[in-house]
């Protein structure tokens, strides 16, 4: 049963801590997206990649948002440091080119 | 940029009544229309999509219509059943990967 696993599923952390979160994408599948979904924002795209390489993270905050794929099964998405306002659902997606994107179950993020 | 409005933002209908969503896009250049289908605690799903180059599509209970002039597409569920109730998504690309997802519509089916 092929699906992109993300984890923690829930994490709470105090304002000013690093927080990682990691997704292991669908075997096989060469791009990969990191969501964020909030009330106000809805689903924003933050960043994607494909082959490994960044193609787009224009609407992720650059001084405190880092994404990286150390190798074709696992995305990771870090936050440093991290603040209330971006308390959120973190959501992974993978995709085999242009097509169908597959969602994980998302990381519930509370910054208190 | 691409921007997708989506409407209603709730919606409630009684088991077996037919739903209609409807969204617009702005980016004439958009040819890729997915939607998505998210419950409560899951990440968004892929229901139906539809491309360009067709008008309608469909797939059992579920339809989509594009109508590229006036740049706006609907998602038609009928014969709705409690499973159904869920938050739905549009969204548009122009055949790049950046999906822009409209604001989601929360469907609830009343048995």
């Amino acid at each position: 049963d092929a699906r992109v696993t993300q984890t923690p599923r829930h994490k709470v952390t105090e304002m000013g801590q690093e927080v990682t979160m990691r997704c292991q994408p669908i075997l096989g599948h060469n791009t990969v997206f990191w969501y964020r979904q909030t009330m106000m924002q809805g689903l924003e795209l933050l960043a994607y990649f494909r082959n490994r390489a960044p193609l787009d993270d224009s609407g992720m905050p650059k001084d405190r948002f880092s994404a990286e794929m150390p190798d074709a099964t696992l995305a990771t998405l870090k936050i440093q440091p991290s603040e209330p306002r971006d308390s959120a659902v973190y959501f992974c997606a993978s995709a085999l080119g242009v097509t169908e994107q597959f969602f994980g179950p998302g990381t519930r993020l509370t910054v208190l | 940029g691409e921007n997708v409005e989506q409407h209603p933002s709730t919606l409630s209908v009684q088991e077996g009544d037919s739903a209609v969503i409807k969204c617009t896009y702005s980016d004439s250049a958009s040819n890729y229309f997915p939607w998505y289908k998210q419950e409560l605690g899951k990440g968004p799903q892929l229901i139906i999509d539809i491309r360009s180059n067709v008008g309608e599509k469909k797939d059992q209970r579920i339809a989509v219509t594009l109508n590229k002039t006036a740049k706006h597409f609907s998602l038609h569920i009928t014969e709705t059943q409690p499973e159904d109730s869920a938050v739905y998504f549009c969204a548009a690309s122009t055949n790049t990967d950046k999906l822009i997802f409209g604001t989601g519509t929360r469907l609830q089916v009343f048995p």
